[in-house]
């Protein structure tokens, strides 16, 4: 069965620091991960995506992740934070059936 | 691309009275359609897969007698609360799964139901 634990609900930065969201992942099969974001009352966007090839993946935004097999891990960073980047992040990997097995989600504060 | 709608994005009911919630797939054909619940300050809850043609498969703990999901064409589907309670208060989100074997789920803007 596939898990998320996303390390942290609240992560509070300063404008213009470093955003470091941290996602570990469970899984029997060679995972599909995703990471979303959600402003409040609205759906989920997507920010980027790991499926096969490069480790390193880019997404919208300035978002970037990296697939590291042997951490299990898939950490979302931003090398400067805007405030418009307050939200909440969910990290998610494909589960059988094809569903998306979300973690908790992380609330991210940008204070200016 | 790749964009879901939801109607209405907002509903407000009286108890026992039934809600239909819509959720389109409008540039692309959606085989597979999923509706989650959002409680306050929680993460996605899978209510049930709705597969185009076919009855949908719901999750454990899921009243299928009461979230009655239809998935009646590529690009539509419904759920429907029936005799809707206050503990059915909750924030519904659909996503259609992308065509062409990448697996993405695209979400829509998701519908917010009071019941009063």
């Amino acid at each position: 069965a596939q898990s998320v634990t996303q390390l942290g609900s609240h992560v509070s930065v300063s404008e213009g620091a470093l955003v470091l969201l941290r996602c570990n992942y469970s899984s029997s099969v060679p995972p599909y991960l995703f990471w979303y974001v959600q402003y409040p009352n609205q759906g989920l966007q997507l920010l980027l995506k790991y499926t096969t090839g490069a480790t390193l993946v880019k997404g919208i935004n300035g978002f970037e992740a990296e697939f590291k097999k042997s951490e299990t891990s898939f950490h979302l960073t931003k090398p400067s934070a805007h405030m418009s980047d307050a939200a909440e992040y969910f990290c998610a990997v494909r589960g059988g059936g094809n569903k998306l097995v979300f973690g908790a989600g992380t609330i991210l504060r940008v204070k200016s | 691309g790749a964009v879901v709608s939801q109607h209405p994005s907002r509903v407000i009911c009286k108890s026992g009275t039934s809600v239909k919630i819509e959720c389109r797939s409008l540039d692309f054909q959606a085989t597979t359609m999923f509706w989650y619940r959002q409680f306050p300050k929680k993460s996605l809850m899978l209510m049930a897969t709705s597969n185009e043609g076919s009855k949908a498969t719901y999750e454990q703990g899921v009243e299928k007698d009461k979230f009655l999901i239809n998935h009646a064409s590529l690009t539509l589907s419904t759920l429907t609360v029936t005799s809707a309670h206050p503990e059915d208060s909750s924030f519904y989100i659909c996503s259609a799964r992308s065509p062409g074997g990448q697996e993405t789920q695209y979400f829509g803007p998701g519908t917010r139901l009071l019941v009063l």
